[in-house]
């Protein structure tokens, strides 16, 4: 069954990094795109960046532009989101998606981490 | 930019029906697919509905997804309502490289 395992969530100081991971199973994995989403503590779901099952197109949030980068490893089934200047708005489990193989969707979630950017 | 719009709450009684709808702010909601996740208090979220009308394998037939063109419009209806369909439900569709949520519905079943 497909299984996504994320971590590397914790405390971080305003302007701070930290990068995110999500171990991958269950499915093949550079067949799919994947993406990550947000939700902020009481607040909605929010779309942050995916990248394409080859790695060749990135795309990204305005919200979360220039400052995250998102990443996979083939070798390893795991998706990376690496986060540098993070802000206190940033705060937010962050839950790693497989795409539907479509482009236009969500199949499957891990179960989140959360990372909260405070001092 | 394109914007999904969901009402905040709906209720209903165990073994009725519910539907909620979600409204595209422009262009065509039915140029680009819709899905709908639910994310019960506490998890993570789950697709209950893919591509316009499709569930995945698990899923109820309970619950099925529509689109009307005419109000620019997705739904989602589940029927024979449980206690255990209490939760959020979020629309969600892509647009030139984004990918929209609406702001979710709370679904209370009393």
């Amino acid at each position: 069954q497909v299984q996504l395992v994320e971590s590397g969530g914790g405390v971080v100081q305003p302007g701070g990094s930290l990068r995110l991971s999500c171990a991958a199973s269950g499915f093949i994995f550079r067949t799919y795109g994947m993406h990550w989403v947000r939700q902020a503590p009481g607040k909605g779901l929010e779309w942050v960046a995916v990248i394409w099952y080859d790695g060749s197109n990135k795309y990204y949030a305005d919200s979360v532009k220039g400052r995250f980068t998102i990443s996979r490893d083939t070798s390893k089934n795991t998706l990376y989101l690496q986060m540098n200047s993070l802000r206190a708005e940033d705060t937010a489990v962050y839950y790693c998606a497989r795409d539907l193989g479509d482009g236009g969707g969500f199949g499957y979630w891990g179960q989140g981490t959360l990372v909260t950017v405070s001092s | 930019n394109f914007m999904l719009t969901q009402p905040h709450s709906v209720s209903e009684s165990p073994g009725k029906t519910v539907t909620i709808s979600c409204t595209g702010s422009s262009g065509s909601i039915a140029s680009n697919f819709v899905q709908w996740y639910q994310q019960r208090p506490g998890s993570a979220p789950t697709t209950v509905i893919y591509e316009d009308n499709q569930r995945p394998s698990g899923v109820p037939d309970r619950f099925s997804g529509s689109i009307d063109s005419s109000s620019n419009s997705a739904s989602l209806t589940i029927s024979g309502l449980k206690t255990e369909d209490e939760a959020d439900y979020y629309c969600q569709s892509y647009d030139r490289s984004n990918w929209v949520f609406g702001g979710g519905t709370k679904l209370t079943v009393l």
